[in-house]
C-alpha cells in the first residue's frame, strides 16, 4: 500500500512552453501533498505544499506564478512549470500524506524535466 | 527551527563492512525521525523510522535508535552489500508544529564496492 505515482517520468520541452507533471496517490486519500525540486548531488528543496481543495502554500522564494499547484482531489495534485527556461530544469519530486498518525509521507518515483 | 545534520560524504566501504552514518537533529517538539533511502534516479522511499524516544527503527538490516539525550538517529547496519549503494537521507517531522512537513538533511553517499 501507500504508492505515490508521478507522470512522466521524463519530459524534454523547449524553451518557453508549459510543462504539467500529475502526481497521483494511488491507494490511498492524500490530504496534503508536497512538490519538492532536486538539483544534482543535493537534498531535496521543498516548493510547495498543497492540501486539498485550497490553495498551495509556497515556500519562500519560489514564484507561484512559475510553479502552478493544483490539488483538486484527494488523489491527485499537478505541477505546471510555466514558461519553461533551461535553468528550470530539474528533478521534481512529488510526495503525499495521508491522515496517519507520525506524519508519514510517500514519495513518488521523481520526473526528470529537461528544458532546451 | 528544526534542523537535521547528516555526517558528510561520500562514504566508500567494501562489501560486508560495518556501515554507520550519524545523524543528528535540533527540534523544539516531539519529533518523530526517519531514514529515506533514494537510488539513482529515483524517488525517496522510506527504510526505517521511530516515533518516540528509544524507540528502535529497522528494515532490511538497517537500523537506527531514536536517542532523546543525544538528540541523535545514526544508521547503522553489520554488513553492507553492493545493492546497498545510494544516498541515504536522515528526516524529522513534528506533527504539533509543522505538520507533515519533513525537515531533511544534507543526504550522505554510500557506495559499497565488492
Amino acid at each position: 500500500g501507500a504508492v505515490v505515482s508521478q507522470h512522466p517520468s521524463r519530459v524534454i520541452c523547449k524553451s518557453g512552453t508549459s510543462v504539467k507533471i500529475e502526481c497521483r496517490s494511488l491507494d490511498f486519500q492524500a490530504t496534503t501533498m508536497f512538490w519538492y525540486r532536486q538539483f544534482p548531488k543535493q537534498s531535496l528543496m521543498l516548493m510547495a505544499t498543497s492540501n486539498e481543495g485550497s490553495k498551495a502554500t509556497y515556500e519562500q522564494g519560489v514564484e507561484k506564478d512559475k510553479f502552478l499547484i493544483n490539488h483538486a482531489s484527494l488523489t491527485l495534485s499537478t505541477l505546471t512549470v510555466t514558461s519553461a527556461h533551461p535553468e528550470d530544469s530539474s528533478f521534481y519530486i512529488c510526495s503525499a500524506a495521508g491522515a496517519t498518525l507520525y506524519n508519514e509521507q510517500f514519495f513518488g518515483p521523481g520526473t526528470r524535466l529537461t528544458v532546451l | 527551527g528544526d534542523s537535521v545534520t547528516q555526517m558528510e560524504g561520500p562514504v566508500t566501504l567494501s562489501e560486508e563492512a560495518f556501515l554507520t552514518i550519524n545523524c543528528t537533529y535540533t527540534a523544539t517538539g516531539y519529533p518523530s525521525l526517519f531514514w529515506y533511502v533514494q537510488y539513482p534516479g529515483e524517488g525517496l522511499q522510506l527504510l526505517l523510522k521511530a516515533t518516540k524516544a528509544d524507540d528502535k527503527g529497522s528494515n532490511k538490516g538497517f537500523e537506527a535508535t531514536y536517542r532523546k539525550e543525544t538528540t541523535s538517529f545514526h544508521l547503522e547496519k553489520g554488513s553492507v552489500q553492493v545493492s546497498d549503494s545510494a544516498v541515504y537521507f536522515c528526516a524529522l517531522s513534528d506533527r504539533r508544529t509543522s505538520g507533515s512537513r519533513l525537515t531533511f538533511g544534507e543526504g550522505t553517499q554510500l557506495t559499497v564496492n565488492p
